[in-house]
């Protein structure tokens, strides 16, 4: 079964530094397809945070970085914002579910 | 900036279908993949599918027997029809465009709620 999954919830204090993980397997991740994230704030759709592993669109601050290795990718938020807390999703193609998408992790600025 | 709206029935009946579109403006509908994408409430996102616009489809093998997409470029609008609901059909109902057959989506419209119900 074709799944990424992400941790259901992180937590962290305004200024610290926060990381999201989403780990895939051989078919996605692993198979080399590259990896997106999306922000998403409660009631609006989700928007376009990181694309093809490790660039933002523009808009987006510094604070938000991406990485990609293996079967794993990873959002790591710096100087954490109130205005940062939302719910993260990683998207990347899969051979058998063209448009897979993570579980999603909330985010809580503490 | 493209801009992205869907537009259709906020409530459908159980056994019946569910039909949705998707009007694209600012831009030109032909090249992409034009998505939908739904929510279940409180849930995370479920890819439905696509069509390119030149008319190949993809969809949720999940879903696939009940789902079609289809794009009208004289329209530049795109539609989703999901047959046979039931309840666990009820979500928020997204559109989107991707910009590759492996992409990201870089485009959104704001999502309509659609509920199923007697």
């Amino acid at each position: 079964q074709s799944v990424l999954t992400q941790p259901p919830s992180v937590s962290g204090a305004p200024g610290q530094r926060v990381t999201i993980s989403c780990t895939g397997s051989s078919s996605n991740i692993g198979a080399g397809y590259d990896v997106h994230w999306y922000q998403q704030v409660p009631g609006t759709a989700p928007k376009l945070l990181m694309y093809n592993n490790a660039n933002r669109p523009s808009g987006v601050p510094d604070r938000f970085s991406g990485s990609k290795s293996g079967t794993s990718a990873s959002l790591t938020i710096t100087g954490l914002q109130a205005e940062d807390e939302a719910t993260y999703y990683c998207q990347a193609y899969d051979s058998y579910l063209s448009g897979l998408f993570g579980g999603g992790t909330k985010l809580t600025v503490l | 900036q493209v801009q992205l709206q869907e537009s259709g029935p906020r409530l459908v009946k159980p056994s019946e279908t569910l039909s949705l579109t998707c009007t694209v403006s600012g831009g030109s509908i032909t090249s992409y993949f034009w998505t939908w994408i739904r929510q279940p409430p409180g849930k995370g996102l479920e890819w439905i599918g696509y069509d390119y616009y030149s008319g190949s489809t993809n969809y949720n093998p999940s879903l696939k027997s009940r789902v079609t997409i289809s794009v009208d470029t004289s329209k530049n609008q795109f539609s989703l029809k999901l047959s046979s609901v039931t309840a666990a059909d009820t979500a928020v109902y997204y559109c989107a465009r991707r910009v590759s057959w492996s992409g990201y989506y870089d485009s959104w419209g704001h999502g309509t709620l659609v509920t199923v119900t007697s």
